[in-house]
Order: structure tokens, then C-alpha cells, then sequence
């Protein structure tokens, strides 16, 4: 069965301060890995999706990695803004579509 | 890019009474529909897939007498939550992957989550 973590569970920078999300899971027969924005009481926004076979994506500030060897992703953040503060999601999906997620880490980004 | 809306965004209702959740593809069809939810500060556990025409599918250790699915058609799935008692107090979200070409794309579009309390 599918386990994902993600460490920290929060983390508070100072605005311009890069950040790094960690995640790790422990089947590495994914389809592909996910990462999610939810702000506080709504719903999640995809922010980048890597295919198993690729090693990482890029979309404005944000790049994902992902080496399934070890079983990890880590999402990279540069020079945060306090907009940027949320909580970030990462899931594996799985057959049938399933997602299984992680705990999330909640960001602060200070001005 | 495509909308999955809920209705209603927040609901709060007796314990022992019944309540029904929509969830609605606005742009696209979807043969298939995630039911999540997640309790706070905790992440999204998926509760059931919801396919379009048939019984859904309950992951273990959801009772599926209690979390009634209905997908009646292409762009609408509902989660009855039955005899609803405080500890189902949750944040329930939907998602809907496209069908492109008969087969389900990668990408998941989520709705904006439906608050339930019950008292």
C-alpha cells in the first residue's frame, strides 16, 4: 500500500527566502507524482504533475523533482512571497487513477 | 481549464438527519468522479470513485450504506452522507480527471469542497 510523507509538516520563511518541500513514498510504481496548492478552506489547485519517466518539471518559480529510485520529490519555491503561503500537497497516483497524498506542509511566508 | 463546482459550500445539520452533496463537471463530461474527505489540519483520504452508470467503488474501510453515490449522469455525482453523526464533521472534495480519446488524462480537477458540521 501506498505511503506518502511530506517533511516539514509546516515551515515559516522570510519573504525572498527560497523553499524546499520535501516528499517521499514508498511504492515507487507510480504513474506519476503530483503537487497541489490548497489555501485555507478551499479546494486543491495542481501546480505541476512529473510523469514517472521524467526527473522534473519547471513552471515560473516552482520546480518539481522527482527520483523514484529513492522515492522522492521536492518541490522548489524560489524567492517566496508572502502569496505563496498555503499548504502544499503532494500525491502519487497509482492504477485507476487513485491518488494517494501526503500530509501537506503548510507555508508562512513573512513579509 | 476545466470547472468542478460543490454545492453547498457549507452545510450544518442535526445529528441523525441526512445530507447531499453535489458534485458537477461544468465544462466537461465525467465518466468518473473522486470522493474525498479530509478532516483538519489532515491530508485528503479518498473515499469512493463514482462512475458514471454504475455502483461506485469504496475504499476499505468506508461504509458505503452510509456514503450513498448516485452518478446519474455524464457532469453530476452526489455523496449522500445518512444519519449524519458529529464524527462525519469533514471537508469533503470531489475531483473529475477529462476522458480524452476514451482514455482518463492525468491531470484532476477538484472541486472547492463542501464544509460539513454536524451538531
Amino acid at each position: 500500500k501506498q505511503e506518502v510523507t511530506q517533511i516539514p509538516a509546516a515551515l515559516s520563511v522570510p519573504e525572498g527566502e527560497n523553499l524546499v518541500l520535501n516528499c517521499s513514498f514508498t511504492d515507487s510504481a507510480i504513474y506519476n507524482l503530483q503537487w497541489f496548492r490548497q489555501d485555507p478552506g478551499k479546494g486543491l489547485t495542481s501546480l505541476l504533475l512529473i510523469q514517472s519517466s521524467q526527473r522534473e518539471q519547471t513552471s515560473g518559480r516552482l520546480n518539481a523533482s522527482l527520483d523514484k529510485s529513492s522515492g522522492r520529490s521536492t518541490l522548489y519555491i524560489a524567492a517566496s512571497q508572502p502569496g505563496d503561503s498555503a499548504t502544499y500537497l503532494c500525491a502519487g497516483k497509482a492504477a485507476g487513477n487513485k491518488l494517494t497524498f501526503g500530509g501537506g506542509t503548510r507555508v508562512l511566508v513573512k513579509p | 481549464g476545466a470547472v468542478v463546482s460543490q454545492h453547498p459550500s457549507r452545510v450544518i445539520c442535526k445529528s441523525g438527519t441526512s445530507v447531499k452533496i453535489e458534485c458537477r463537471s461544468l465544462d466537461f463530461q465525467a465518466t468518473t468522479m473522486f470522493w474525498y474527505r479530509q478532516f483538519p489540519k489532515q491530508s485528503l483520504m479518498l473515499m469512493a470513485t463514482s462512475n458514471e452508470g454504475s455502483k461506485a467503488t469504496y475504499e476499505q474501510g468506508v461504509e458505503k450504506d452510509k456514503f450513498l453515490i448516485n452518478h446519474a449522469s455524464l457532469t453530476l455525482s452526489t455523496l449522500t452522507v445518512t444519519s449524519a453523526h458529529p464524527e462525519d464533521s469533514s471537508f469533503y472534495i470531489c475531483s473529475a480527471p477529462i476522458r480524452y480519446a476514451g482514455v482518463l488524462q492525468d491531470t484532476q480537477y477538484f472541486g472547492p469542497g463542501t464544509r460539513l458540521t454536524v451538531l
